[in-house]
């Protein structure tokens, strides 16, 4: 079966970093994504993880390993638009390349 | 970034009645759409996979004939929830993977908010 766990809540400090974890059991791997969806939007695009390593993109970051089937977001210099949910995805089935999403974790940032 | 466009962004109906969501891709092609619903709280769940030109795929569990879907060319795609009920409200969203992009990155639309009275 299809599964991507993530924590469902956190709380970080302004100006912090912080460290969104991702673990997912999936029948066929494309890519791994995340995503951030602020309340009663649609989600935008983060990041896109293929090969195993560390991509980096401004105060953003994210880690794959496709053999501990385990990703993380790193996000740093914490600022208060940054509370959002985050969500974990993972591109499955051949060409068509459907995502199945986890169940978000919910970042909220204290001053 | 691309940009993909939903309309209506919100719609309250009568039960009984259909509703149709479009969704278009702006300022790219896409030859695969896909359409999402999303609960309050809950992450999104795939309804179903529209192909340009061919018959939408659904996923287990989804009623293709209440949830119509047609992907008349490649940058727009409709939903059409027909015979609403209440159950069906929810945030429906879709997204569109640029032909061009390897990967199969999703552009996400901003969302339709259906309220079923």
């Amino acid at each position: 079966g299809q599964n991507i766990d993530q924590p469902t809540e956190m709380t970080a400090t302004e100006g912090a970093i912080v460290q969104i974890n991702c673990t997912y059991q999936t029948s066929g791997f494309n890519g791994l994504f995340w995503y951030q969806q602020h309340a009663g939007e649609a989600p935008t695009f983060l990041s896109y993880n293929v090969l195993d390593g560390l991509e980096e993109k401004g105060r953003f970051s994210s880690f794959l390993s496709r053999s501990k089937g385990y990703s993380y977001l790193l996000l740093k210099e914490l600022q208060m638009k940054d509370s959002a949910s985050y969500l974990c995805a993972v591109s499955y089935g051949g060409a068509t390349n459907k995502l199945i999403f986890g169940t978000g974790t919910l970042l909220a940032v204290q001053p | 970034g691309a940009v993909v466009s939903q309309h209506p962004s919100r719609v309250i109906c009568k039960s009984g009645t259909s509703v149709k969501i479009e969704c278009r891709s702006l300022d790219f092609q896409a030859t695969t759409m896909f359409w999402y619903r999303q609960f309050p709280k809950q992450s999104l769940m795939l309804m179903a996979t529209s192909n340009e030109g061919s018959k939408a795929t659904y996923e287990q569990g989804v009623e293709k004939d209440k949830f119509l879907i047609n992907h008349a060319s490649l940058t727009l795609s409709t939903l059409t929830v027909t015979s609403a009920h209440p159950e069906d409200s929810s945030f429906y969203i879709c997204s569109a993977r640029e032909r061009r992009l390897a990967g199969g990155t999703q552009y996400f639309g901003p969302g339709t908010r259906l309220l079923v009275l």
